[in-house]
C-alpha cells in the first residue's frame, strides 16, 4: 500500500545526543515536510522540501537538520543544539511542488523523549 | 511571516449540540485546508477551499471561505462522539514556496 512511513515510533534520547528520525514515502510525491507538535499545541513547521536536493527552513529550524538526497526520503536530525527536543514529530508529503493545490498526507509520527 | 489565528482553542459540547471553529488571517489567502487529528493520531485532510465565498458540505460538516478570502469556518451540526479530536486549518505562506502553515487548532470534546 502507498503511504508515508516514519520510524521509530517512540524514541528516547539522552541530553547531548543527536538523533535521526526517518521518513519514507512511496507516493511519488515531490514535496515533503517536517512538523513538530507539542501537547495542546498546533503543528509548527521545521523544514520542507519541494524537490530533491533542495529544502527550506520553516519557522522553527534551529537545532534541526535535514537532507533530501532521494525523492522518497526526508530524514530529520534533531541535534544537541535543540534546547527542548521532547515532542511529537510529524512527516508529511504532497504531490507537485511550488504549487498551491494538494493536501498533505501525514505519517503516523515519531514521539521523541529526552531523558 | 504568514500567520493564521484559530479560535477557540478548546470547545466542550454535549452530544447533539453544534460546534464551530474559525480561522482568521490578516492577509488574503490563496486557499485554505482543513484537517482533523484524532487523539493519539495524525492529521487527516478534510477539505480544501479555493474560491471566495465558497461553501462545501461533508455530511454534518460545513466549510466556508470568507468573501475576502481572509477567514474560514468549520461548522459541525449535531455533534457525535466520533467528532472528538483537534481540527486544524492550514494556509500557504506568502509567495509560491509550497510552505504550509497550520493554525493552533481547536480541540473538540463531546460529552455523551
Amino acid at each position: 500500500d502507498g503511504g508515508i512511513t516514519q520510524s521509530p515510533k517512540y524514541l528516547f534520547r539522552k541530553e547531548g545526543q543527536n538523533v535521526t528520525l526517518s521518513c519514507e514515502q512511496n507516493l511519488n510525491h515531490d514535496a515533503m515536510y517536517w512538523y513538530r507538535q507539542d501537547p495542546g499545541q498546533g503543528l509548527r513547521l521545521i523544514y520542507y522540501s519541494q524537490i530533491v536536493n533542495d529544502f527550506q527552513k520553516g519557522d522553527i529550524a534551529e537545532g534541526y537538520s535535514v537532507s533530501r538526497e532521494k525523492k522518497e526520503s526526508f530524514p530529520l536530525t534533531v541535534t544537541s543544539a535543540q534546547k527542548n527536543p521532547t515532542a511529537f514529530y510529524l512527516c508529511a508529503s504532497r504531490p507537485g511542488h511550488y504549487n498551491l493545490i494538494g493536501e498533505l498526507f501525514f505519517g503516523e509520527g515519531s514521539r521523541l523523549t529526552v531523558l | 511571516g504568514q500567520q493564521v489565528m484559530q479560535i477557540p482553542q478548546y470547545q466542550h459540547v454535549q452530544e447533539g449540540e453544534d460546534f464551530t471553529t474559525y480561522c482568521n488571517s490578516s492577509t488574503t489567502l490563496s486557499n485554505i485546508q482543513w484537517y482533523k487529528q484524532r487523539p493519539g493520531g495524525h492529521p487527516v485532510f478534510l477539505i480544501q477551499l479555493v474560491k471566495s465565498g465558497e461553501v462545501k458540505k461533508q455530511k454534518r460538516l460545513t466549510f466556508q471561505f470568507g468573501e475576502a478570502k481572509k477567514n474560514s469556518s468549520l461548522h459541525i451540526t449535531a455533534t457525535q462522539t466520533t467528532d472528538v479530536g483537534t481540527y486544524f486549518c492550514a494556509v500557504h505562506g506568502s509567495g509560491n514556496t509550497g510552505k504550509l502553515i497550520f493554525g493552533q487548532g481547536t480541540t473538540l470534546q463531546v460529552k455523551p
